[in-house]
């Protein structure tokens, strides 16, 4: 089944423990990113992927890292999470660049931060 | 300035009545993609339909349409005969080509609540 997964579906951690969220497709996807939704701001972009080894910042990348070494994967780091970053986290794919095709979204990561 | 605007924040209707879900967006880009995804009750975010700037038509899936007039820069949803199943959090986005097709703008969101 093509999908998008992302792990942990829960989490709650402290200030300054670092933690990773991983995101994994089976699509052979070209294209991934990352987005976190607040309540009245919708969703926002953190970092996006076109390609392995190809990343770039979004709108909110601060307080992030990623990486992409190989095409299905592209995990979300927080090197030092702090209460600001609990939200709700989703990462989506797609096979190209151009997004022309859907994008696919995973269950989503509920992050908090106390 | 890029973005998108959906003035609803909470709709709240009876089954089986109509419900329109408003979206404005802004953008200087000639070419562009939009999108409307719901989000359900458990949190996933389910594609419903996308839009590029160069086809005005409007569409119709079962109780769902969208008109799109890029007149007034709109991108309109509606539920016809809405029912309890349709209680979710409705996002219009919008992809302009200036960022390389790789910025998807959210608006943010509407919550329909629609009551037995």
């Amino acid at each position: 089944e093509a999908q998008v997964t992302q792990n942990p579906r829960y989490l709650i951690t402290v200030t300054g423990k670092k933690l990773t969220v991983t995101c994994s497709q089976n699509m052979n996807h070209e294209y991934m990113s990352w987005y976190r939704q607040d309540p009245g701001l919708g969703l926002r972009q953190i970092y996006y992927s076109m390609n392995v080894e190809v990343t770039d910042k979004g709108d909110v990348p601060e307080g992030y890292k990623v990486s992409r070494k190989e095409k299905r994967n592209f995990p979300l780091i927080l090197e030092s999470p702090s209460p600001n970053q609990t939200s709700l986290y989703f990462c989506a794919s797609s096979l190209t660049t151009e997004h022309r095709e859907k994008l696919f979204f995973g269950s989503g990561t509920q992050l908090s931060v106390l | 300035a890029q973005k998108v605007t959906q003035a609803q924040t909470e709709i709240s209707v009876v089954e089986k009545e109509d419900v329109t879900l408003d979206c404005v967006y802004e953008t200087r880009d000639t070419t562009y993609y939009l999108f409307w995804y719901k989000q359900p009750p458990s949190g996933e975010l389910v594609f419903l339909i996308r839009r590029n700037s160069f086809d005005e038509q409007n569409e119709i899936s079962g109780r769902y349409s969208w008109n799109f007039q890029k007149s007034t820069s709109s991108f309109n949803f509606t539920i016809t005969a809405s029912q309890v199943v349709d209680s979710a959090v409705y996002f219009c986005a919008l992809i302009p080509i200036s960022g390389g097709y790789n910025k998807l703008i959210f608006g943010a969101g509407t919550r329909l609540a629609v009551h037995p």
